[in-house]
């Protein structure tokens, strides 16, 4: 799987979008980019994947880069609540199997401040 | 309302002693996965499995070990020959998204173990 770079901690004010990078200079072409966050002592929270076109759900936007060597996971308005450890993955789809060695690193500190 | 539930929330033992944590899940996914995070830093696999009666070891499954003898069920037991077992433990699920090939997972709440 292709490593993923982001840094350590960000900060965000109340109310503003937060756009959260990642680096995954080596990714291939069948591997997916996922973004979770885990909030203090909980466990994480799925909020979007994508291949190569921009996503975007109730959560967030993903905006994946033409030679898909990086991402922003975006999100529009932030609130006190999204404060959390934002986690990408990446990890190549399997139409064989749902199991797979899904590696989380350390992540994003975003602190939304009001 | 599906989910996972792991239990216990909390747990004490003391050194020596082996503890089973437990995870259920009503979502009919195939595959299941056991994490280990410790305070600061993210989440290291410890076993998964892909179908009942199959598993795999992770990343760092020494000191451990895991059952897959129902779909729903998949049971942590962390044994004496775990050198530091004080830590966050996260059971998860998965399907796979059928069309794209996706693999989304569903995490519980966790169990915190504490080793005095």
């Amino acid at each position: 799987d292709a490593k993923t770079t982001q840094p350590p901690s960000m900060d965000c004010a109340e109310g503003r979008a937060a756009n959260l990078p990642c680096n995954h200079s080596t990714i291939s072409g069948n591997e997916y980019v996922y973004w979770y966050r885990q909030i203090h002592s909980q466990g994480p929270q799925y909020i979007i994947h994508g291949l190569k076109n921009n996503e975007t759900n109730e959560m967030a936007s993903l905006i994946i880069t033409e030679d898909r060597k990086s991402s922003t996971l975006i999100l529009p308005h932030a609130t006190l609540r999204d404060t959390a450890v934002y986690y990408c993955i990446v990890r190549v789809a399997s139409r064989w199997t749902s199991g797979s060695r899904l590696t989380f690193g350390e992540g994003t500190q975003l602190t939304v401040n009001p | 309302d599906g989910g996972i539930t792991q239990s216990p929330k909390y747990l004490f033992r003391k050194e020596g002693q082996n503890v089973t944590l437990s995870c259920e899940q009503n979502l009919n996914h195939d595959a299941m996965y056991w994490y280990r995070q410790d305070p600061g830093q993210g989440l290291r696999l410890i076993y998964y499995s892909q179908i009942v009666n199959d598993f795999q070891k992770g990343d760092i499954a020494e000191g451990y070990s895991v059952s897959r003898e129902k779909k729903e069920s998949f049971p942590l037991t962390v044994t004496s020959a775990q050198k530091n077992p004080t830590a966050f433990y996260l059971c998860a699920s998965s399907a796979l998204e059928k069309g794209s090939g996706a693999n989304v997972l569903t995490f519980g709440a966790g169990s915190r173990l504490t080793v005095l």
